[in-house]
């Protein structure tokens, strides 16, 4: 079974337009992590949440997690073709020494 | 400062070889992490180094994989009489602390023939 799961699987969406991607976690997260994977590259930190109710924002990207600590959304604004890749939200569950990662969502933007 | 580095970058083998991909974390990090992304698939956990605490091997998918982290630095993950489903990207992390927020590097593709 999958510890995290991510929806959408995949976006394509028109340049300029605003999306969501979700991350929903059976568990309670104690600390919420988004990345975005390039194609054929490695992946590159986005943002971290740890509080519930937490957001927060960078350029065109906003990170929010949930009061109940299961759910984060990751919103981007105005879309740009530069916002392509993979989104990945990552999570401490704390069951163990182990982190998870979400299936990721790829995300394509026409420019 | 220098990010993560891994070598090979990539790595074709046959059937049944072994294999050593290395990782250098960043400097200062006491933690460090390997992951395995196949294609098409998430990332997969596979095990994590916290200063010199014995590391949690659950995530290793057979006993054909080790790993050790020599002088709380470099790490090396070796598989041992490699398979065809062990091709994928292998990918490093470190945090400053344990579970903090990692910092990944490029990754070594793997492609086993």
């Amino acid at each position: 079974s999958q510890e995290l799961e991510q929806s959408p699987q995949s976006l394509i969406v028109q340049e300029g337009k605003n999306l969501t991607i979700n991350c929903t976690s059976s568990k309670t997260l104690y600390g919420l992590y988004w990345y975005k994977q390039k194609y054929g590259e490695g992946l590159i930190f986005l943002m971290m949440l740890q509080k519930g109710g937490e957001e927060k924002s960078h350029e065109k990207i906003t990170a929010k997690l949930d009061e109940k600590k299961q759910q984060s959304s990751l919103h981007i604004t105005a879309s740009q073709p530069s916002h392509a890749g993979i989104y990945l939200c990552g999570a401490d569950m704390s069951t163990g020494n182990q982190f998870y990662f979400g299936t990721g969502t790829s995300l394509t933007v026409i420019p | 400062g220098a990010g993560v580095s891994q070598s090979p970058s990539n790595k074709v083998t046959e059937k049944g070889k072994d294999v050593e991909l290395r990782c250098d974390p960043i400097s200062g990090h006491t933690a460090l992490y390997w992951y395995r992304q196949s294609l098409g698939q998430g990332l997969e956990f596979l095990i994590y180094f916290q200063g010199n605490s014995a590391p949690d091997k659950s995530g290793l998918p057979s006993d054909r994989f080790s790993a050790e982290r020599t002088g709380g630095s470099v790490s090396t993950l070796t598989i041992q009489r490699t398979q065809q489903e062990d091709s994928a990207v292998y990918l490093c992390a470190s945090s400053l602390g344990g579970m903090g927020t990692q910092y990944f590097g490029p990754g070594t593709r793997l492609l086993v023939l």
